[in-house]
């Protein structure tokens, strides 16, 4: 079962704007990951934001966390054609190893 | 460099046939996982291993096998027993279960 859901499901931006995506999920978690999915690629790890806590930065990535609303934003600031991807956020709930995956946000950054 | 590589990138299979994908990791990760994506949709875990000789049933184990006989490889077997098996097949590795998780380039499964 998908517990992750990302909206929009996609999105089409150009270049030097910002770039912005949703999480919402169900149940309860120990935290949140995001990972983004060049076209047939495997999937690259972006960034892991625990459930105590609330924005989390790096580079030009910015996720929020919100645990009573139990939703998720990831911000691309200043996209490049090179952030064009599928992005998808996955919750760990606790149980080991079992994280469950959004659909994705399909990501096209025109130049 | 450190990774995970899997092998074929594309796979065909006959009807009633086994087919097996590779997955290796030089990582030193403990922990292994199969994944299952389809066009348009997330992963869905089909089989994790949290240690060498232990390996779980994910969400939709019917129809696949692994084995976990090495720190290094977890290969998926995809049985005849699985009668929808076209997929984008992904392998994972992590340090623990509750660590961000590597993955490999996939595996493209289709039915000749």
């Amino acid at each position: 079962s998908q517990q992750g859901e990302e909206d929009p499901q996609a999105l089409s931006i150009q270049e030097g704007e910002n770039a912005t995506m949703n999480c919402s999920y169900k149940t309860s978690i120990n935290n949140l990951q995001w990972y983004r999915q060049n076209s047939g690629r495997g999937l690259v790890h972006l960034i892991l934001i625990r459930s105590n806590e609330r924005e989390k930065h790096s580079g030009r990535l910015r996720v929020t966390l919100d645990t009573s609303k139990k939703s998720s934003s990831l911000l691309i600031t200043a996209s490049r054609a090179a952030d064009t991807a599928s992005y998808f956020c996955a919750t760990d709930d606790g149980s080991w190893g079992k994280l469950q995956f959004g659909a994705g946000t399909q990501v096209v950054v025109t130049p | 460099d450190g990774g995970i590589t899997q092998s074929p990138k594309y796979l065909f299979r006959k009807e009633g046939q086994n087919v097996t994908l590779s997955c290796e990791q030089n990582l030193n990760h403990d922990a292994m996982y199969w994944y299952r994506q389809d066009p348009g949709q997330g992963l869905r875990l089909i089989y994790y291993s949290q240690i060498v000789n232990d390996f779980q049933k994910g969400d939709i184990a019917e129809g696949y096998s692994v084995s976990r006989e090495k720190k290094e490889s977890f290969p998926l077997t995809v049985t005849s027993a699985q009668k929808n098996p076209t997929a984008f097949y992904l392998c994972a590795s992590s340090m623990s279960g509750h660590q961000p998780q590597h993955f490999g380039d996939g595996t493209r499964l289709s039915i000749l």
